[in-house]
């Protein structure tokens, strides 16, 4: 009964390679959201959607695309891996308006 | 521009009392988190601040001054288990509902 679920855990992969990651909630939230991790442990947003709308996007290279196919559903494709992509990505939902996240178990991508 | 400070490490002793501080500059306030870490794992949610004042929860208590950006975490009858980083994460004045994490404060807990 994870609220918030992602896939995979760990993802090991080559330089220039594509790779997505999915991320499920059954919470009944309306907003979604993609958070990388860096080794410094700092966690800084990238995606947001409400209700299958994107509603945040930030500085992020186009190489990343996010597709929401309905509101319990985010997934994050990455083209053309780089080294620098190397770190843990954390799906997360929220209810609209307000209120804190839930966090996914998170996704520790490393690019060889 | 937007600025969120929480000091790198704290070490403190088990059954101890440790105050974990986070300034801010936001554009815009609607609320202050506090999540727990622990390494390899997700984020969880220990505590919510909106309005000044102390919240009180168990062992774990969040404090508030929005006229000072200043918030602080504290831990009574500290255990090894608490041995996590603490991470502040303010939500701004956007409808968005994003919350814009610190850096995060790795704390030790010694016997």
């Amino acid at each position: 009964d994870t609220a918030v679920s992602q896939t995979p855990k760990y993802l090991v992969t080559q330089m220039g390679n594509d790779k997505s990651i999915k991320c499920e909630q059954n919470l009944g939230h309306d907003t979604m959201y993609w958070y990388k991790q860096d080794s410094k442990k700092f966690l800084k947003i990238m995606f947001s959607y409400n209700n299958k709308e994107l509603i945040i996007n930030e500085t992020v290279p186009n190489r990343f695309s996010p597709k929401s196919p309905d509101k319990a559903h985010l997934n994050l494709h990455i083209n053309s891996l780089e080294l620098g992509d190397s770190a843990v990505y954390f799906c997360a939902s929220s209810q609209a308006g307000g209120g804190g996240y839930t966090f996914g178990s998170g996704t520790r991508l490393t690019v060889v | 521009g937007q600025n969120i400070d929480q000091p790198t490490e704290m070490t403190a002793t088990e059954g101890a009392i440790v105050q974990i501080n986070c300034t801010y500059q936001t554009s815009g306030f609607n609320g202050l988190f506090w999540y727990q870490q622990h390494a390899g794992e997700a984020p969880t949610f220990l505590s919510y601040n909106v309005l000044d004042g102390l919240e009180e929860k168990g062992r774990f208590s969040s404090f508030l001054s929005r006229s000072k950006g200043y918030s602080y975490l504290l831990l009574k009858e500290l255990q090894m288990k608490d041995s996590a980083s603490y991470l502040c994460a303010v939500r701004g004045g956007s409808a968005t509902n994003k919350l814009i994490f610190g850096t995060g404060t790795l704390l030790a807990v010694q016997p």
